[in-house]
């Protein structure tokens, strides 16, 4: 089945980029209607959704984040990928990589995160 | 403050029943359908709930969604010491064009 595997620097200075990326495995990341999702979550604070990315490139981002936040795909080598600008303490955190199966049917959009990395962790401190 | 409203804390003793309520606007759970994670201590989150009440294969039936109107609730039948962990709802927010969680709810047993 499915896996996601997040990768990247642990630490990251202040006012710098952070990059991450999410290798997938067991499937092609073209295939299937797919979005391919970041969520970070502080230590012992609540999920964040960061942005998600389509199959056709096309994006979505957090409103709270925008204009910081870039999310590609590398269809060659089956990833994903997140940077976010200017990091602040704030952004330090566990970030995962998820698949997002979204549609819309009839009782609305549907969007839920079937599959989860496990997680990595990221300090921006100097 | 997230867009999501839940409760911080549940609690219960074994062989209970417990709900979680998750609260939202016409935005979110007021037009998309609601989901729902399980999140045990150190581990990455876990699909519990898709689209109101559906469970993915694995989840035992003791675990059930609804949703009514701008709410939606988590029902826990059967409580059992293993479902310890931070439960997190989450929708598709129309106006914000993006996904939204609710705070996360503790669920102790007692």
């Amino acid at each position: 089945q499915v896996q996601l595997q997040e990768s990247g620097p642990g630490l990251v200075k202040p006012s710098q980029t952070l990059s991450l990326t999410c290798t997938v495995s067991g499937g092609s990341i073209s295939s299937g209607s797919y979005y391919w999702t970041w969520i970070r979550q502080p230590a012992g604070k609540g999920l964040e959704w960061i942005g998600r990315i389509y199959t056709s490139g096309s994006t979505n981002y957090n409103p709270s984040l925008k204009g910081r936040v870039t999310i590609s795909v590398d269809t060659s080598k089956n990833q994903f990928s997140l940077k976010l600008s200017s990091v602040t303490a704030a952004d330090t955190a566990v970030y995962y990589c998820a698949r997002d199966l979204g549609g819309i049917a009839a009782v609305g959009r549907v969007d839920y995160m079937d599959v989860w990395g496990k997680g990595t962790t990221v300090t921006v401190s100097s | 403050q997230s867009v999501l409203t839940q409760p911080p804390s549940a609690s219960g003793t074994p062989g209970q029943r417990v709900t979680i309520s998750c609260s939202g606007s016409s935005s979110n759970i007021g037009s998309n359908t609601v989901n729902w994670y399980q999140q045990l201590p150190g581990t990455a989150p876990k699909l519990l709930i898709y689209s109101n009440n559906q469970r993915p294969s694995g989840v035992p039936d003791r675990f059930s969604g609804s949703k009514s109107g701008t709410s939606a609730s988590l029902a826990i039948s059967g409580l059992q010491s293993e479902d310890e962990a931070d439960y997190y709802c989450a929708a598709w927010d129309d106006s914000l064009i993006s996904v939204v969680f609710g705070g996360g709810t503790k669920l102790t047993v007692l």
